[in-house]
């Protein structure tokens, strides 16, 4: 069964400049997630998606951030304008929902991107 | 404002030796504790989790202590070898919710 993948695994780009990030889940997995790691700090939510509905978006930075999950299949994360700031690392994971309690996350390898 | 804390930042074992990753958590509605351990170049991997109805799991020669009343749990590494060199995360969830809230990780290194 293949993984989470993520293309690309890296990027750098200039400020100002758009970047788009996508993920493809573990296949049958309803729910997707994006998360961020800047260098040296936690690994911090930003959404999670039900098939193609956002669930949560609390951890999304602020309105240069748009995600998409087209028919509830892969997802892709836009950045626009890039700032210096958004530089890190992206995972994505999934799950498949349990009855009772939290999911089991399968992770990404990430998506590095460098603001310059 | 960090929900999980995480220590130590990095620590280096001898081989054979016995390795300690301690996270603290202040919300008592998270009721599920993984570790993931994550290799360079690769996304992070679940490793062992627990949830609060136990003090403690085993699987294999990774353990994980949970002190709920000190909202506290552990990663222990038992003779640890130079392939577990990674970086180690802790992260919380709460049902009724999705997201995991991860500690800051820290860096394993095992010298051979």
């Amino acid at each position: 069964e293949a993984g989470v993948t993520q293309f690309p695994s890296h990027s750098v780009i200039e400020k100002g400049q758009t970047v788009t990030l996508r993920c493809d889940p573990i296949s049958g997995h309803d729910n997707l997630y994006w998360y961020r790691r800047v260098m040296g700090k936690e690994i911090k939510f930003l959404l999670h998606f039900v098939k193609e509905s956002k669930q949560d978006e609390s951890g999304m930075p602020n309105n240069r951030f748009l995600a998409e999950r087209t028919g509830g299949t892969y997802s892709t994360l836009k950045v626009q304008p890039a700032e210096l700031e958004d530089s890190g690392v992206y995972f994505c994971a999934s799950s498949q929902p349990l009855r009772v309690g939290p999911d089991t996350q399968y992770f990404g390898p990430g998506t590095r991107l460098t603001v310059l | 404002q960090q929900q999980v804390k995480q220590s130590p930042q990095s620590l280096i074992v001898q081989k054979g030796g016995i390795s300690i990753i301690n996270c603290a958590y202040e919300n008592t509605a998270f009721d599920y504790f993984p570790w993931y351990q994550q290799f360079p170049g690769k996304g992070p991997a679940l490793l062992i989790a627990i949830r609060p109805d136990v003090s403690e799991k085993k699987e294999g020669r990774f353990t994980i202590s949970f002190n709920k009343s000190a909202k506290q749990f552990s990663l222990h590494i038992m003779d640890s070898q130079p392939g577990d060199s990674a970086t180690y995360f802790c992260a919380a969830g709460a049902s009724g919710t999705y997201k995991y809230i991860f500690g800051t990780g820290t860096r394993l290194k095992v010298l051979a």
